[in-house]
């Protein structure tokens, strides 16, 4: 079945650092991938998606790209802040079927210090 | 106006108790969800309804029972409440096919005592 694996947190950096959490899945076919964010106490927002084999997404200054021949999706940014200390979680969803569920990774946690 | 909404927010109860967590959204989506969140963060899918009827059904105790009156809404019954059933639920929405992304509840905060 479909799986996502994502790098151990927490992971703890100071701010205005690079950050990259890593990413990498196994689906059958090519499905849509995301990176959702949880804040403390909050839901799950989508940070930014991909849908296709190097498709680049984008928002709030952190990037993914869809590899296709690592099959990876990992999410970066040039210069964290404090106020990006959260919850990632990397998923993926197949393109077909009504049966089509997100499947997340478990969860790397980012605590930013001044 | 709040895309996916759930009712309560925070929910205390004794073991034994039953109890519902209700879910509404007005994304016009045709597909919900339930996800389990434990204490380590790890999301796990419950159940999931299309348009009404109930799609996917992962290994869960028979105790919990959705219920979809309409594709708007989805909610979720618990019998018999154990220790085992504390955690954040997040009911979510998606359109089905096309790997679309889905749609968050702020969840629900289980507790067992």
């Amino acid at each position: 079945g479909d799986s996502v694996t994502q790098m151990e947190g927490p992971v703890t950096l100071s701010e205005e650092a690079f950050l990259t959490i890593n990413c990498t899945y196994t689906a059958t076919g090519y499905p849509s991938l995301f990176w959702y964010v949880q804040y403390p106490g909050e839901g799950l927002q989508l940070l930014l998606k991909a849908t296709k084999a190097d498709d680049k997404g984008s928002n709030k200054g952190f990037e993914a790209t869809y590899r296709k021949e690592t099959t990876s999706f990992h999410l970066e940014k040039g210069s964290v802040q404090v106020s990006d200390s959260a919850v990632y979680f990397c998923a993926l969803r197949p393109k077909t079927g009504t049966a089509s569920k997100l499947t997340f990774g478990t969860g790397t946690r980012l605590q930013v210090t001044l | 106006d709040t895309a996916v909404s759930q009712t309560p927010k925070y929910l205390v109860t004794q073991m034994g108790n039953d109890k519902s967590i209700k879910c509404e959204q007005n994304l016009g989506h045709d597909t919900m969800y339930w996800y389990k969140q434990d204490s380590k963060k790890f999301l796990k899918i419950m159940f999931s309804y299309n348009n009404k009827e109930l799609i996917i059904n992962e290994t869960v105790p028979n105790r919990f029972s959705p219920k979809s009156p309409d594709k708007a809404h989805l909610n979720l019954h618990i019998n018999s409440l154990e220790l085992g059933d504390s955690a954040v639920y997040f009911c979510a929405s998606s359109q089905a096919g096309q790997g679309t992304e889905a749609f968050f509840g702020q969840g629900t905060r289980l507790t067992v005592v």
